[in-house]
């Protein structure tokens, strides 16, 4: 019955690869997030859905495409993977339509890059 | 300068005692986040107040506005309470959600 889940936990793969991270909840949520935690352990918001429509863009490389095909699903698809995109990658979802609704985090997927 | 500054950056207390975490931010804030981040890397909110004071259990959240500062208190801690504890805010300004981080207070209770 977990809230937020991410696939997988942990990628290891080669520069230039393209990976994908799978993230779905179903708490009813209209509203997902993924965010990059670099090496320092410094959370940055990389992108935000709600209703399937994208509302928070940072300046986030255009190789990071985001997918939401529908509202209990965010995925996250990286091409050309760089040695700098190694990092925690989390999951998060909200109620959105209002401001102050606190946020349901996953465990976050281990990206790392050889 | 961090949009959101958080104090100490390390925290090492003795079980049982009262600890204290602050955060100061310099934007507008609709409201304000604490999260804890345990060892093992899942984060979990713990408070979203954009007034006053919340308290669950043996935490304590308060925030003044005017300010523009909050404190996050462990009252009794205990080594479970060790985690890094993230104070995020919500710029009043930009999209619902968008969440600014601090850099984290990292605690370490020792029993």
């Amino acid at each position: 019955d977990t809230a937020v889940s991410q696939t997988p936990k942990y990628l290891v793969t080669q520069m230039g690869n393209d990976k994908s991270i799978k993230c779905e909840q179903n708490l009813g949520h209209d509203t997902m997030y993924w965010y990059k935690q670099d090496s320092k352990k410094f959370l940055k918001i990389m992108f935000s859905y709600n209703n399937k429509e994208l509302i928070i863009n940072e300046t986030v490389p255009n190789r990071f495409s985001p997918k939401s095909p529908d509202k209990a699903h965010l995925n996250l698809h990286i091409n050309s993977l760089e040695l700098g995109d190694s990092a925690v990658y989390f999951c998060a979802s909200s109620h959105g339509g209002q401001y102050n609704q606190p946020q349901h985090f996953g465990d976050g997927t281990r990206l790392s890059i050889l | 300068k961090n949009e959101v500054e958080q104090s100490p950056q390390n925290l090492t207390a003795q079980e049982g005692e009262f600890i204290t975490i602050n955060c100061s931010y310099s934007v507008g804030i609709s409201a304000l986040h604490w999260l804890q981040q345990h060892p093992g890397g899942g984060i979990v909110s713990l408070f979203m107040l954009s007034s006053g004071k919340k308290k669950h259990g043996r935490l304590i959240a308060t925030i003044n506005i005017q300010e523009k500062h909050s404190s996050l208190h462990i009252t009794a801690s205990h080594p479970r309470d060790s985690a890094v504890y993230i104070c995020a805010v919500e710029d009043y300004g930009g999209s619902q959600g968008n969440l600014i981080f601090g850099k984290g207070t990292k605690l370490s209770v020792k029993p």
